[in-house]
């Protein structure tokens, strides 16, 4: 079975340039979590749908980003603009709904703004 | 700060040693799942604990789950240089949410 896929696995990018990161889930999921990692702070939760539904985006650093499921196969990531500060991996991750349930990764996005 | 934290940071075992990782976190949990990362790829499930499970195994991996202390434990029994990676506790919190909060991870370093 195909895991969670993540496109690009890498992006390099000018400062003020928008970015769009994807994720397909894995099949059958319902809830889809999009994550940010960096050495200073860590694996950081920056929102997640239940059912394709935004149930929280208190992980949203700014307003400079924003996220999308219009579909249950597929949710973007956008910065817009994007700022060096936000140089980091993203990973989208999916699991079927409950607190029990494990998350099954992607393997990230490494975005480098310049 | 971190709802989860492990300990130690890093670890440098040598091939067939115990390697044991500690992860202490803040709030009641309903479960506390392990994840391993190697580098540069997404996170991996390891194994999950309940709150009323105070230790379990798989494979070579024994949990323990200390909800007193807040606690708990991961070790990887004769380790191996497949196992080389992080490693990292997750809570959900606030409880009956899907707001998962990870860690800040163990490195391990297994040496062949």
């Amino acid at each position: 079975d195909a895991g969670v896929i993540q496109s690009p696995r890498h992006e390099v990018t000018e400062m003020g340039q928008e970015v769009t990161l994807r994720c397909k889930p894995i099949s059958g999921h319902n809830s889809l979590f999009w994550y940010r990692q960096t050495m200073m702070r860590g694996l950081e939760l920056l929102i997640y749908f239940n059912n394709n539904v935004p149930i929280d985006d208190s992980g949203m650093p700014e307003d400079r980003f924003s996220a999308k499921m219009p579909n249950a196969s597929f949710s973007t990531l956008k910065i817009q603009p994007s700022e060096p500060r936000d140089s980091a991996v993203y990973f989208c991750a999916s699991s079927f709904s409950g607190d029990n349930q494990p998350q099954h990764f992607g393997d990230g996005t490494r975005l480098s703004i310049l | 700060s971190q709802q989860g934290e492990e300990d130690p940071q890093a670890l440098s075992i040598q091939e067939g040693e115990n390697a044991t990782m500690n992860c202490s976190y803040k709030t009641s949990i309903n479960n506390l799942q392990w994840y391993r990362q190697n580098s540069g790829r997404g996170l991996v499930h390891l194994i999950l604990i309940r709150s009323n499970e105070r230790e379990k195994h798989s494979g070579r991996l024994r949990v323990t789950l200390d909800t007193s202390k807040k606690s708990s434990s991961l070790l990887i029994t004769a380790s191996r240089a497949a196992d080389t990676a992080s490693y990292f506790c997750a809570t959900v919190f606030p409880s009956g949410t899907y707001k998962y909060i990870f860690g800040t991870g163990t490195r391990l370093k297994v040496l062949a």
